[in-house]
């Protein structure tokens, strides 16, 4: 079955440390990976993809992420977190059996000051 | 995110009323998706077009009805909901039906 999977519901960072945010998937063959960031009361924005080719990918905001086959992983980074960087973040899989995508259940972020 | 834009942002309806989600997207994309996000749930995909054909139905209560009538608008028809309808419907589109999904703001629905 394709699935995924962000270990961690809420994560609490101060500003201007690094973080790092899990995301695991269950997908038969290589799949397409998506981040996605939800601010309150707004659809999701794509921070960065992942389809072939250069593991670690670059994303918008200064995020990056790295895809492991080995381990199923494409957990996202960023080296110093703003106070704007709080909001939700969603992982991503696909292509499912409809051409959609599937979601993790997000993992909330809060930036202290 | 301009590209994908929905109406109306928030929506409060009676169970016995009938109201219209709209969604249009102003990126020549070819496929376009109606995703449910419940509290404390995954995304869930409602419905896909492509080309303005229904891809395939999922197991979408009927008091949902999907309407397509060019590449670039889809509505989301609702009659007789729930309570436990009450939630952030996304609409989203792609190039194609496996490419980059965009986002749209959403439609916050309230069923009293």
């Amino acid at each position: 079955a394709q699935s995924v999977t962000q270990p961690d519901i809420h994560i609490t960072v101060s500003e201007g440390a690094s973080l790092e945010l899990r995301c695991n998937y269950s997908y038969g063959a290589t799949p397409y990976l998506f981040w996605y960031v939800q601010s309150p009361g707004q659809g999701l924005q794509l921070l960065l993809k992942y389809f072939s080719g250069d593991t670690l990918v670059q994303g918008i905001k200064g995020f990056e992420a790295e895809f492991k086959r080995s381990q199923s992983s494409f957990n996202l980074r960023k080296p110093s977190v703003h106070w704007s960087d709080a909001a939700e973040y969603f992982c991503a899989v696909g292509p499912g059996s409809q051409g959609n995508l599937i979601f993790g259940k997000g993992t909330k972020l809060s930036v202290k000051p | 995110e301009t590209g994908v834009t929905q109406t109306p942002r928030h929506l409060v309806m009676g169970m016995t009323n009938k109201k219209s989600l709209k969604c249009e997207q102003h990126l020549g994309h070819n496929a376009m998706y109606w995703y449910k996000q419940s509290a404390k749930k995954p995304l869930e995909l409602m419905f896909v077009y492509s080309l303005e054909e229904r891809v395939e139905n999922n197991s979408v209560p009927s008091r949902f009805s999907p309407e397509c009538p060019n590449s670039s608008h889809l509505f989301l028809h609702l009659h007789t909901l729930q309570p436990e309808d009450s939630a952030l419907y996304l609409c989203a589109s792609s190039q194609r039906r496996e490419g980059t999904q965009y986002f749209g703001p959403g439609t916050r629905l309230l069923v009293l």
